[in-house]
């Protein structure tokens, strides 16, 4: 299994609607886990931390389900401006580096 | 405002030489990243620096790459001989808590021609 799995989508989804994406780890024994946020050739920025069950901000939500390993991004109320490339990572096994997943794309249409 | 600022913003060079990519932290932070992501691939871990030495490493940071923080305020990545594969965004990254909370830099992009 991969360190860290996430569909790459893309997501197309019209605006003002719900989508949630998910991402599978392999380390079992991470106590943290995060979702950054990654424009086209930018930088990526920091979202979310999840160090328990769940974190809440505003129209998004994460999620963690530790007994299948994965962890989940909701985004209520769908703005065009959400567009962009969302990335789950997860320190690596042994480790505290991060290991990032691949990013699931999300292109929010008018 | 960024937390950290990267130079040079873009930098082509030709395969075997040497290239040296910088970043300033804007204040003070415990810990320090470089991170790469090649073109249309994830981001990948490099390496970690923490009280002035590395702390972590990955297995693409090889006898070709160093890590240096000479003057306390400057970190600075330097690859010794570049090879094509080299070619890729490489990001900064600060943190203060060192437990995934990251602040990278706009990153400096590499092209190895």
């Amino acid at each position: 299994r991969k360190e860290v799995e996430q569909d790459p989508g893309p997501f197309n989804v019209p605006e003002g609607a719900t989508v949630a994406f998910n991402c599978t780890y392999s380390n079992s024994a991470s106590q943290s886990f995060f979702w950054y946020r990654q424009d086209c050739r930018k930088e990526p920025k920091l979202l979310m931390s999840v160090y328990s069950s769940g974190n809440e901000d505003g129209r998004f939500t994460a999620q963690l389900n530790r007994a299948s390993q994965y962890i989940s991004l909701l985004i209520r109320d769908s703005k065009l401006s959400d567009s962009a490339t969302y990335l789950c990572a997860v320190p690596d096994t042994g480790r505290r580096a991060l290991t990032f997943g691949s990013g699931t794309r999300l292109q929010v249409q008018p | 405002e960024p937390e950290v600022t990267q130079t040079p913003s873009h930098q082509v060079t030709q395969m075997g030489q040497e290239v040296i990519l910088r970043c300033v932290p804007i204040s003070n932070h415990l810990y320090f990243y470089w991170y790469r992501q090649i073109l249309g691939q994830k981001v990948e871990f490099l390496v970690s620096f923490y009280n002035n030495e590395i702390s972590e490493k990955s297995e693409i940071f090889d006898d070709q790459f160093s890590v240096e923080r000479p003057d306390g305020s400057n970190f600075t990545l330097k690859i010794r001989s570049t090879k094509l594969e080299d070619s890729a965004m490489y990001f900064c990254a600060i943190s203060d808590r060192g437990d995934g909370e990251l602040f990278f830099g706009e990153g400096s992009r590499l092209t190895v021609l």
